[in-house]
């Protein structure tokens, strides 16, 4: 079974501009999940969507935004791009239906100059 | 803000030693997993303990859970070059009705474990 994959790998973009990540979570898998990995702050939970339903949001200013489509697969959207939105962006997938383990996909780089 | 702390930051070990892990965390929790991440790239499962559950055991693997103190341990026995990577747990929240947090896991920051052939 093909696991979580996430498109695109890296991105350069710069201040004030806006970018949109795409997940697709492993087969079967119907929540997925947004975290940012930064040195600074760590792992930071973003939102979590499941049925295409936002069911869960972390503490990030509204220009962090995302969906889901019927097909499970996920987009996340950062608009008016600062410095400090340079991260590793992670999905994260998982069954749910009482199944708690995530899996990771292996990320999108995101550079902010 | 992450959920706990991490001991220790950093490990450096020989090959065949075996490698701990300590987590601590604040709240009440459904269940606990830990994952490795080598090198800044995608995040791998390695163990889902939950919270009444006391001792996990896969392969070199041994995790321990104490609720009452709030803390678990990961054991990575006879340890290999392959294993250096870094070492996050986290946890899934016990929302008041019972429930989980929505797939919303809150990390610790991690131990950097390296391993010397």
């Amino acid at each position: 079974k093909a696991g979580v994959t996430q498109t695109p790998r890296y991105l350069i973009k710069t201040r004030g501009q806006q970018v949109t990540l795409s997940c697709s979570p492993i087969s079967g898998h119907r929540s997925v999940s947004w975290y940012q990995q930064t040195p600074g702050q760590g792992l930071q939970f973003l939102f979590e969507y499941f049925s295409e339903t936002q069911r869960n949001k972390g503490n990030f200013p509204g220009r962090f935004s995302g969906r889901q489509f019927s097909n499970s697969r996920s987009e996340m959207n950062v608009s008016t791009l600062e410095l400090g939105d340079s991260a590793l962006y992670l999905c994260a997938s998982r069954r749910d239906q009482g199944r708690y383990e995530q899996y990771f996909g292996p990320g999108t780089r995101l550079t902010v100059t | 803000s992450q959920q706990g702390e991490e001991d220790p930051q950093a490990l450096s070990i020989q090959e065949g030693e075996n490698a701990t892990m300590n987590c601590s965390y604040k709240t009440s929790i459904n269940n606990l997993q830990w994952y490795r991440q080598n090198s800044g790239r995608g995040l791998v499962h390695l163990i889902l303990i939950r919270s009444n559950e006391r001792e996990k055991h896969s392969g070199r693997l041994r995790v321990t859970l104490d609720t009452s103190k709030k803390s678990s341990s990961l054991l990575i026995t006879a340890s290999r070059a392959a294993d250096t990577a870094s070492y996050f747990c986290a946890t899934d929240a016990l929302l008041n009705a019972g429930g989980t947090s929505y797939g919303k896991l809150t990390f610790g920051q991690g131990t950097i474990l390296t391993v010397h052939p």
